[in-house]
């Protein structure tokens, strides 16, 4: 199993342009989460899905969209990048987060930085 | 106040002391998770607890419901547990709130 493959590992912006982070997992996982890492801070959570065709907005979702067509695929999309949108990006799946001995687990992260 | 506290924001210790992290948290919870990020920056799921006590290896996690706090212990520490350790909990509609985390150094 790849378990959270998260694509690119590193991109850099111009203010005002858009991109998609990729993120699949082969666990057959019904939850998907997309968070940022400030420095300092704890993750934030962007979105989230709960299955396919769900998704539910987290505590930052503003300049973001998502969308989760197939169990297997949770795109994070970036319309028009602002430079407060720097930040470090993780993909996460699990199972359930409330099911005993279940675990979260995490794509490898994403460097964004807009310039 | 965030809803979930960290302590120490910072650790360092000498190879093979015991080392503990502390968690508090405000809300309500199904559960709690101890996360591990190496400098690299990837994120490992370390335990999940709803009660009691876990141990795996050399980390043993403990969590007090009644008292909304959880502790994560490093017994024999060593060098390659340096990492960020974060706590994070799940209150309601498996979504997870994290601490800020607590960056441990142990020196050899």
């Amino acid at each position: 199993n790849a378990g959270v493959t998260q694509t690119p590992k590193f991109r850099i912006l111009k203010i005002g342009q858009s991109m998609t982070l990729q993120c699949t997992q082969d666990m057959n996982h019904n939850y998907m989460y997309w968070y940022r890492q400030d420095p300092g801070m704890g993750l934030k959570l962007i979105y989230y899905s709960v299955g396919a065709g769900i998704t539910d907005k987290g505590e930052v979702p503003n300049g973001y969209n998502v969308s989760r067509s197939t169990t297997e695929d949770f795109p994070l999309r970036l319309e028009l990048a602002a430079p407060s949108q720097t930040s470090v990006y993780f993909c996460a799946s699990s199972y359930s987060t409330e099911r005993p001995n279940e675990k979260l687990f995490f794509g490898s992260g994403t460097q964004l930085s807009v310039l | 106040k965030n809803e979930v506290e960290q302590s120490p924001q910072n650790l360092t210790a000498q190879e093979g002391e015991f080392i503990t992290i502390n968690c508090s948290y405000s809300v309500g919870i199904s559960a709690l998770h101890w996360l591990q990020q190496h400098p690299g920056g990837g994120i490992v799921s370390l335990f999940m607890l709803s009660s009691g006590k876990k141990k795996h290896g050399r980390l043993i996690a403990t969590i007090n419901i009644q008292e909304k706090h959880s502790s994560l212990h490093i017994t024999a520490s060593h060098p390659r547990d340096s990492a960020v350790y974060i706590c994070a909990v799940s209150s309601y509609g498996n979504k997870l709130v994290f601490g800020a985390g607590t960056i441990l150094r142990v020196k050899s």
